[in-house]
């Protein structure tokens, strides 16, 4: 059974700092990963998709990684700013979507 | 505007009372999905349609319903509310003809069943 996780569960950082989320899931046959993110009471908003034959997917200051292989997948946020605070959920397709629990991120000035 | 809507985005009602939450797609999307979204257990999939007339049971499909006469909607039933089924709804969907594959979620419907 697919299983997916996000560490950490909560990330508290100074502005303009890089930084990294990770996604782990326990079966590679996924079609492909994709990151959300989600603010307080609201809607999932899609950030990256990387299909299975890819390695990365850039978007403006967002990178997401995946090495299917050893089940992981990263995004690297750079430059962090106060309007990335968010929760940040990756997903895995095997058919259906299964999420990981997310992160919750707070950038303060 | 490509949007997936929801109605309504908050509703608080009591044990036993049959309650619709409608979901509309105007992207021409052939798979729409429910979920819900729990404290601790992430977004779980209820229900999802491949298409018109076709539907099938997710990861918690207990106590709910759908159907799916038209392509853009795919509306979630419950027939007698419980208090466990107080959760944050989401209604999502994507193209299958697409291999892309990325998922389009509506804005949300937060159920309190009292």
């Amino acid at each position: 059974k697919q299983e997916v996780t996000q560490i950490p569960a909560a990330l508290s950082v100074p502005e303009g700092e890089n930084l990294v989320l990770n996604c782990s899931f326990t079966d590679s046959a996924i079609y492909n990963l994709q990151w959300f993110r989600q603010d307080p009471g609201k809607g999932l908003t899609s950030l990256l998709l990387i299909q299975s034959s890819q390695r990365e997917q850039t978007s403006g200051r967002l990178n997401a990684s995946l090495d299917k292989s050893s089940g992981r997948s990263t995004l690297y946020i750079a430059a962090s700013q106060p309007g990335d605070s968010a929760t940040y959920l990756c997903a895995v397709n095997t058919d259906k979507l299964i999420f990981g629990t997310g992160t919750r991120l707070q950038v303060f000035p | 505007e490509a949007q997936v809507t929801q109605n309504p985005r908050y509703l608080i009602t009591v044990t036993g009372k049959k309650l619709t939450v409608t979901c509309s797609q105007n992207m021409n999307h052939e798979y729409m999905s429910w979920y819900r979204q729990d404290p601790g257990l992430g977004l779980r999939q209820i229900y999802y349609s491949m298409n018109v007339e076709v539907t099938d049971k997710g990861d918690v499909p207990e106590g709910y319903k759908v159907s799916r006469k038209e392509k853009r909607n795919f509306p979630l039933i419950l027939e007698s509310p419980s208090p466990n089924q107080t959760s944050l709804y989401f209604c999502a969907s994507l193209s299958t003809s697409r291999s892309y594959n990325e998922q389009f979620f509506g804005p949300g419907t937060r159920l309190t069943v009292l």
